[in-house]
């Protein structure tokens, strides 16, 4: 159980375009949703917090505009990075925190985003 | 939240235990202890947690001094699939959004040898 999956789990695109990130919690719901960024050989570095129905909060520095989250539904989160630029490229992951008992997060395997 | 303490790196051999430490001295009676580790390139996965008592499950041991000030998580037969960056990371006690979140390290990276 508490499995979360990512799509895509690989992307490139050209500067300047959009691309989304969806976070599913596939075995349970998903009260709160969590947005990591990973840089080569560096730690996870927080981005954002969603819950289910509400706006996200946004840790300092990161741009609120330009990483749009959607936590439409307990079981679906989407991370939209707006006019990407080559320093976005990145490893993106999200993790989900239940209700009923999954008290833990449970991380998705990552999405790697890389802009030309 | 508390700061922790991890040696960058270390190595073990396949099928010895692996003893991770950790130091978190500024730890607070409302934070738990928590492991997660990452393998090259995936999302982190939980392993254990634990508040003051020694806690185990199917993947680890997890043993907590008695001031709570460092803890120690024993892989009791590592294998090469372990090897990872491990992270020891405290976390608030209290339920609820923002209180789960989880600030990360730089953990060890622990590889085992054949």
């Amino acid at each position: 159980g508490a499995v979360v999956s990512q799509h895509p789990s690989w992307v490139i695109c050209k500067s300047g375009t959009s691309v989304k990130i969806e976070c599913r919690s596939l075995d349970f719901q998903a009260t709160t949703m969590f947005w990591y960024r990973q840089f080569p050989k560096q730690s996870l570095m927080l981005m954002a917090t969603s819950n289910e129905g509400s706006k996200a909060t946004y840790e300092q520095g990161v741009e609120k505009d330009k990483f749009l989250i959607n936590h439409a539904s307990l079981t679906l989160s989407t991370l939209t990075v707006t006019s990407a630029h080559p320093e976005d490229s990145s490893f993106y992951i999200c993790s989900a925190v239940g209700s009923g008992g999954i008290y833990e997060q449970y991380f998705g395997p990552g999405t790697r985003l890389t802009v030309t | 939240d508390a700061k922790t303490t991890q040696p960058p790196s270390m190595d073990c051999a396949e099928g010895r235990a692996a003893n991770l430490p950790c130091n978190h001295s500024t730890i607070s009676g409302n934070e738990y202890v928590y492991w997660y580790r990452q393998i090259h390139s995936q999302g982190p996965q939980y392993i254990i947690h634990g508040l003051k008592n020694n806690e185990t499950n199917e993947m680890a041991s997890l043993i907590i001094t008695e001031d709570r000030k460092s803890s120690t998580l024993i892989l009791p037969h590592a294998t090469l699939r372990d090897t990872a960056v491990y992270y020891c990371i405290v976390r608030a006690i209290y339920s609820g959004g923002s209180n789960y979140k989880l600030t990360f390290g730089k953990g060890t990276l622990l590889t085992v040898n054949p």
